[in-house]
């Protein structure tokens, strides 16, 4: 069935640091991978997202990898800051509807 | 343009009481959906609408109903309000497949069940 299994579920990470979490897909025909990040109290807000016609993409701090053949995904964040303390959502889009399905979430700590 | 507008943001209800969130956009998104997020559960798919007049059920559809009798609206109704459904609920709309665009998120409606 349709599934995204996201690991750790929390990390904790000294600021500065760098930060990964990594995400596994089921369906093999999966195209889009958003990566939303989530305040406390706040809505979901995408950060990055990756299509599959590419292996990597960066946007200044923030990098997202894609492996297909082994359907895993990563989100990678550099120089961490305290405003990187936040739950993160990998996600697949899947079917002709466009349905999204989330991972879990990582709670991600930036530890001063 | 104020994006995905969710109301109300906060209600308590009582066991077994009916009732509607409103979800509107003015984006011309032609997709909607209906999300529930509950602690250590990510968020999970209720319902989801690819166009006006259409729905369809998500991985969590039992215990509500859906409309989308125009574009930019997407009703979620409780009919008998429990307390498995408290919860914090996001409607999100996006362009669909076609565009292949992320979606985006209201603020959310944060619904207690007594």
């Amino acid at each position: 069935g349709e599934n995204v299994e996201q690991h750790p579920s929390t990390l904790s990470v000294q600021e500065g640091d760098s930060a990964v979490i990594k995400c596994t897909y089921s369906d093999s025909a999966s195209n889009y991978f958003p990566w939303y990040k989530q305040e406390l109290g706040k809505r979901p807000q995408l950060i990055i997202d990756i299509r599959s016609n590419v292996g990597e993409k960066k946007d200044q701090r923030i990098a997202v990898t894609l492996n297909k053949t082994a359907k895993h995904f990563s989100l990678h964040i550099t120089e961490t800051q305290p405003e990187d303390s936040a739950v993160y959502f990998c996600a697949e889009v899947v079917g002709r509807d466009d349905k999204i399905i989330f991972g879990k979430g990582t709670r991600l700590h930036i530890l001063p | 343009n104020a994006g995905v507008t969710q109301t109300p943001k906060f209600r308590v209800l009582k066991t077994g009481q009916s009732m509607t969130l409103l979800c509107a956009q003015d984006m011309n998104h032609e997709y909607m959906y209906w999300y529930r997020q509950d602690p250590g559960m990510g968020l999970r798919l209720i319902h989801y609408s690819v166009g006006e007049g259409t729905t369809a059920k998500g991985e969590v559809p039992d215990g509500y109903n859906v409309s989308r009798l125009k574009k930019q609206n997407f009703l979620l109704g409780l009919e008998s309000a429990a307390p498995s459904q408290t919860s914090v609920y996001f409607c999100a709309s996006s362009y669909g497949r076609r565009h292949n665009q992320p979606q985006h998120f209201g603020d959310g409606t944060r619904l207690s069940i007594l």
